[in-house]
């Protein structure tokens, strides 16, 4: 029971242009959201939170929108650069749970010079 | 902080072999979780402790796997007999925190099994 969908397996942006990746979620007890950045060969790094109570969170070049009535969120990156070029993976929890974390299956980014 | 450690980083064995993943998190971290990361399925969470208590072992795929946090500082991943479907990457991530606030976890490198 996937209940963290990435439907994009795969992003390919140009250098500068902007990129955005989607996320969705089932289980409306999710509450914290997060975006981790994987590069090949390592483990996922943090990259960006949101909670509930907001719908917007910025930090530096990435930004990322929760929409709680669609169950769905993005991060956008702008300036897309060539380092940004990763696996990034969607997360959501429930505060107050077990501290779990459901995880999407990522989404490719390529960004070209 | 030398931060989550792993244990083998490859591990290549053939069908039918024990294999055992070790995990050191970060020192003070209270929660610790296993998770799988193939190409179909993407980060699958196995199992997770607090306070070196299993949680949730839902994710486990199969009796073949099994888990154990016998302190603070150290859990294994066993899989026992092995298969060739087994064959991915193994993450173990620690936590801070029990519950509620920020729940980001810090993954290790990861351990590459491959299953012959």
């Amino acid at each position: 029971d996937q209940q963290v969908k990435q439907n994009s397996p795969s992003l390919s942006v140009q250098e500068g242009r902007i990129s955005i990746l989607n996320c969705d979620y089932t289980n409306s007890m999710f509450d914290y959201f997060l975006w981790y950045k994987k590069y090949p060969a390592e483990g996922p790094t943090f990259l960006i939170s949101i909670s509930s109570i907001k719908d917007k969170n910025e930090d530096g070049r990435f930004t990322v929108f929760l929409n709680k009535s669609a169950k769905h969120l993005s991060l956008h990156i702008v300036p897309s650069q060539p380092g940004d070029s990763a696996v990034y993976f969607c997360a959501a929890s429930a505060v107050g749970g077990n501290n779990d974390m459901r995880f999407g299956a990522g989404t490719r980014l390529t960004v070209k010079p | 902080d030398a931060g989550v450690i792993q244990s083998p980083r490859h591990e290549v064995t053939e069908m039918g072999q024990e294999v055992t993943l070790r995990c050191k998190p970060i020192s003070g971290h209270n929660s610790l979780f296993w998770y799988r990361q193939t190409m179909m399925r993407g980060l699958e969470l196995l199992i997770y402790f607090n306070n070196n208590v299993p949680i949730d072992d839902s994710g486990m795929p199969e009796d073949r796997f099994s888990a154990k946090m016998p302190n603070a500082s150290f859990s294994t991943l066993k899989i026992q007999p092995s298969e060739p479907r087994d064959s991915a990457v193994y993450f173990c991530a620690s936590s801070p925190r029990l519950s509620g606030g920020n729940n980001e976890q810090f993954f290790g490198p990861g351990t590459r099994l491959t299953v012959l």
